[in-house]
């Protein structure tokens, strides 16, 4: 069975750097396009990033040079390196893979990221 | 890039059917045939409902489908029952290779 479990979330201040983690399996994170989707408390779902099977990355401009999508093939992991963080970053963030297309077909649970002094 | 306009609230009796538009434009919805459309129960991660405009992945009731005009696609619920109520994305993959979530649905069934 496909499973994704995000990990990483918590407290930060703004301006502080997060890494969030996602572990793949019952199926192979690099032959895959992955996205990071996240959603605002109580608002509406936001695309992140996508990482394509052959390695190129794409960002929303809203975290277009803060945040950084990459994946460790070892360990069949996905990450969303988060750094210069602000209030408006506070969100559960959702790891999911991508059928080519957008088509976001397995999603984690989620892990909550709160920007706050 | 902006979110999908999607109507904030849709509601329907059981049995009924309804249907939930998102619009886009010419750099996202109306380019690609990559429109996705998901349900979301509160609390829990969203749901693939339709893919690629019109497609259903394994599992996904019937009573669900979709379709496309121009800039604005749809999603269209036959059968309206209890368990539909839910909030419903749509998304779509764009010209700068990105994806766009629509504004979001609220489904009630009365």
């Amino acid at each position: 069975d496909v499973q994704l479990v995000e990990s990483g979330g918590g407290l930060v201040q703004p301006g502080g750097s997060l890494r969030l983690s996602c572990a793949a399996s019952g199926f192979t994170v690099s032959s895959n396009f992955m996205s990071w989707v996240r959603q605002a408390p109580g608002k509406g779902l936001e695309w992140v990033s996508v990482i394509y099977a052959g390695g190129s990355t794409f960002y929303a401009d809203s975290v277009k040079g803060r945040f950084t999508i990459s994946r460790d093939n070892s360990k069949n992991r996905l990450y969303l390196q988060m750094n210069s963080l602000r209030a408006e970053d506070t969100a559960v963030y959702y790891c999911a893979r991508d059928g080519t297309t957008g088509d976001l077909d397995h999603w984690g649970q989620g892990t909550l990221v709160t920007v706050s002094s | 890039q902006s979110a999908l306009t999607q109507p904030a609230s849709v509601s329907g009796s059981p049995g009924q059917s309804i249907t939930v538009s998102c619009t886009g434009t010419s750099s996202n919805v109306g380019v690609y045939n990559y429109v996705s459309w998901y349900q979301q129960h509160p609390g829990k991660a969203p749901k693939l409902m339709i893919y690629d405009v019109t497609k259903r992945p394994s599992g996904v009731s019937n009573r669900f489908s979709g379709s496309k005009s121009g800039n604005t696609a749809s999603l269209t619920i036959s059968g309206l029952q209890a368990e539909d109520e839910a909030d419903y994305y749509c998304s779509s993959f764009t010209t700068r290779s990105t994806y766009v979530f629509g504004t979001g649905t609220k489904v009630t069934v009365l």
